[in-house]
């Protein structure tokens, strides 16, 4: 099984600031299985990048990922109010199970 | 616009089956991957298992033994069937889709999630 450990636990910007979040991989995984996803309070996870750098419909481009092997990042440039919430990175892998990191939580 | 709708059972007792159902509205049911994921009160999320329409099946083997999914292509509906429940399966319970290009070797995301379900297990 892939473990994915994500960093910071918890990163506490302000509106306007850049966001720089990390996705650590236990063992090389290809950047085209490679997903990240926002979750706020009380709602389903939503997609924002898959193929570890492309950005799902409807994502603002204030959203970019990047990275390979076994590590990837997620960049936010210019934070919004909207933007603090959960992010998690997820590895899909060609075979089960397909995990998720930990979540950062991004906090105002 | 694709939306998933799902519901089941939200309190059990010890050593009781779960069993929750989603439903497809408004997309193709065929060609892709229909998953369950759960997130335990305050923690991360956790892949459970998948199906297809065809009904080729993958499951987590930490829970492999206790789980089961099905198909009902005709109703665009998928289940999940959970045995043996602890208060460990305490948790919401979403489902969702996704898309996997078998020849680019390319994973599209889960793009679409029900609403959850929140199921908790108590005596």
């Amino acid at each position: 099984e892939i473990v994915l450990t994500q960093s910071p636990g918890t990163l506490s910007l302000s509106p306007g600031e850049r966001a720089t979040l990390s996705c650590r991989a236990s063992q090389s995984v290809s950047s085209t299985y490679l997903a990240w996803y926002q979750q706020k309070p009380g709602q389903a996870p939503r997609l924002l990048i898959h193929g570890a750098s492309s950005r799902a419909t409807g994502i603002p481009d204030r959203f970019r990922g990047s990275g390979s092997g076994t590590d990837f990042t997620l960049t936010i440039s210019r934070l919004e109010p909207e933007d603090f919430a959960v992010y998690y990175c997820q590895q899909y892998g060609g075979s089960p199970p397909y995990t998720f990191g930990q979540g950062t939580k991004l906090e105002i | 616009q694709v939306q998933l709708q799902q519901w089941g059972a939200g309190l059990l007792k010890p050593s009781e089956t779960l069993s929750l159902t989603c439903a497809v509205y408004g997309g193709s049911f065929s060609g892709y991957y229909w998953s369950w994921i759960r997130q335990p009160p305050g923690k991360g999320l956790e892949w459970i298992a998948e199906i297809n329409h065809s009904g080729s099946t993958n499951y987590n083997s930490s829970l492999k033994s206790r789980v089961t999914m099905s198909v009902d292509t005709s109703k665009k509906q998928f289940s999940l069937k959970l045995s043996s429940v602890t208060a460990a399966d305490t948790a919401v319970y979403y489902c969702a889709r996704y898309f996997f290009d078998s020849y680019a070797k390319y994973y599209y995301g889960m793009d679409v999630w029900g609403q959850g379900t929140t199921v908790t297990v108590s005596s």
